[in-house]
């Protein structure tokens, strides 16, 4: 069973500086991690994902994400915060041993507010 | 090229009713899933089909079934419908040995049960 736990279930941020959104997870095989954005009234769309490999993953938009397995943490972070960046993050874990085709369990989501 | 379409965008029941919902998967996808949102919460996984049959379920009631066409599209219905079926039902699609479960998803078909 897996399950994700998003710490804040809102953060705001100044424009132009960093955006850091928390993600825990736990899973009893090793996990494909993915973060997603979901923006008014629209479906969601995948920032980034890891799978293998790189512990440091780059998205879009200027968005990255480090994959810690000690800490259960795949934390999503940007440099500089944009006012386009305002939108609902939600991260989600898939187990490996599926070969990344099973279903996904998100977390609650983080709605990150932009301050001018 | 489409992504993925769902429809009705909007649709209002009363409890007890039945409710169908669609969705056609984004051009050279073969596998489709289902997600309830309900307000201020994360998708839930329904169900997954692929290859016109239910391969994967959520921990949903049997009062949610499905069906995936030739043609690979999918319904989504959901029997005797309680005031807690009110949510966002999100249809996302994917490529079955794509890799990592890349899903495209559309804008849902937000259900309300009164």
């Amino acid at each position: 069973a897996q399950s994700v736990t998003q710490l804040g279930s809102h953060v705001s941020v100044s424009e132009g500086a960093l955006v850091l959104l928390r993600c825990n997870y736990s899973s009893s095989v090793p996990p494909y991690l993915f973060w997603y954005v979901q923006y008014p009234n629209q479906g969601l769309q995948l920032l980034l994902k890891y799978t293998t490999g790189a512990t440091l993953v780059k998205g879009i938009n200027g968005f990255e994400a480090e994959f810690k397995k000690s800490e259960t943490s795949f934390h999503l972070t940007k440099p500089s915060a944009h006012m386009s960046d305002a939108a609902e993050y939600f991260c989600a874990v898939t187990p490996w041993s599926g070969g990344g085709a099973d279903g996904l369990t998100f977390g609650k989501g983080t709605h990150l507010i932009i301050q001018p | 090229d489409a992504g993925v379409t769902q429809s009705p965008t909007h649709l209002i029941k009363t409890r007890g009713q039945q409710v169908t919902l669609r969705c056609s998967p984004k051009s050279g996808h073969d596998t489709v899933s289902w997600y309830q949102q309900a307000l201020g919460q994360g998708p839930q996984f329904i169900f997954q089909y692929y290859e016109e049959e239910e391969r994967q379920r959520g921990n949903f009631p049997d009062r949610f079934s499905g069906h995936q066409f030739p043609n690979y599209s999918s319904e989504l219905n959901v029997n005797a419908l309680l005031l807690g079926d009110s949510a966002l039902y999100l249809c996302a699609s994917s490529l079955f040995r794509g890799g990592a479960n890349v899903l495209t998803f559309g804008a849902g078909s937000r259900l309300t049960v009164l």
